[in-house]
C-alpha cells in the first residue's frame, strides 16, 4: 500500500495567479498520476508524472498550464497556472505501487478561483 | 469506444436492502475492471477488481458480476449499511499497467 499527503488540502486563490500543489508518498513509487474531479464528477487523468523527465500529458492538458515535477520517487508537485475559475476543481495526485493495477490517491486539494 | 458507461447516477436504498450499480463498456480489449469507494472530502480507494476470466468475484458483502458477451459488468452490495454511502466509480482498462477509464460515478445513500 501507499500513504499519499497532499498539500494544501484546499485553498481560495484570485484569478490569474498560480497554486503547485505536493505530493509526498511514504515509500518509493515508478508511477505516479495527476488527476482532476470536479465535485460530484468523475476523475480525468491531467498527467504522468516521469521522474527524471517530462510529465506526460493527457489531451486536452498542456504543460504551460499544468507544469509537473518529479524531482525523485517519493515527491511530484503540480502547478495550475494562470489560473481562472474554470480551474476550480479537486485535484488528486495518485501512485501504483504495484504490477495489480491499484491506484492509491491522495486526499485531494480542493481549489477554488475567484 | 473508450466510454466506460455507469448507472444510475444516484441510488437510494434501504439499510439492509441490496445495493446495484451497473457499468457497460464496448472496447473488447478491456481486461480489467475495478470498482472505487469515494467518501467525501477522501480520495477513491479501490473496492474490488475483476478480470473477465471469472464471471463473479465476491469479498465480503460487496460483489462484482461479470457478463462478457453483453460486456456488461455491476457492484452489488448485500446488506447494505449507511457507512456503505459514498460515491462508487467503475473503471477498465486493457491492462492493469494501463490508464484507467473511468464511468461517471454512482452516489449511493443508505438510509437507516
Amino acid at each position: 500500500s501507499a500513504v499519499i499527503s497532499q498539500k494544501p488540502s484546499r485553498d481560495i486563490c484570485q484569478r490569474g495567479t498560480s497554486l503547485t500543489i505536493q505530493c509526498q508518498v511514504d515509500s518509493q513509487v515508478t508511477m505516479m498520476f495527476w488527476y482532476r474531479q470536479q465535485p460530484g464528477q468523475s476523475l480525468t487523468l491531467i498527467a504522468t508524472a516521469n521522474q527524471g523527465s517530462e510529465a506526460t500529458y493527457e489531451s486536452g492538458f498542456v504543460i504551460d498550464k499544468f507544469p509537473i515535477s518529479r524531482p525523485n520517487l517519493t515527491f511530484s508537485t503540480l502547478t495550475v497556472s494562470n489560473m481562472s475559475p474554470e480551474d476550480s476543481s479537486i485535484y488528486l495526485c495518485s501512485v501504483s505501487v504495484t504490477n495489480t493495477g491499484e491506484l492509491f490517491f491522495g486526499e485531494g486539494s480542493r481549489l477554488t478561483v475567484l | 469506444q473508450q466510454q466506460v458507461k455507469q448507472s444510475p447516477q444516484s441510488l437510494i436504498v434501504q439499510k439492509g436492502g441490496i445495493s446495484i450499480i451497473n457499468c457497460a463498456y464496448e472496447n473488447t480489449a478491456f481486461d480489467y475492471f475495478p470498482w472505487y469507494q469515494q467518501f467525501p472530502g477522501k480520495g477513491p480507494a479501490l473496492l474490488i477488481a475483476i478480470r473477465p476470466d471469472v464471471s463473479e468475484k465476491k469479498e465480503g458483502r460487496f460483489t462484482i458480476s461479470f457478463n462478457k458477451s453483453a460486456k456488461q459488468f455491476s457492484l452489488h452490495i448485500m446488506d447494505s449499511q449507511p457507512g456503505d454511502s459514498a460515491t462508487y466509480f467503475c473503471a477498465a482498462s486493457p491492462d492493469s499497467n494501463y490508464q484507467l477509464i473511468w464511468g461517471a460515478g454512482t452516489k449511493l445513500i443508505i438510509k437507516p
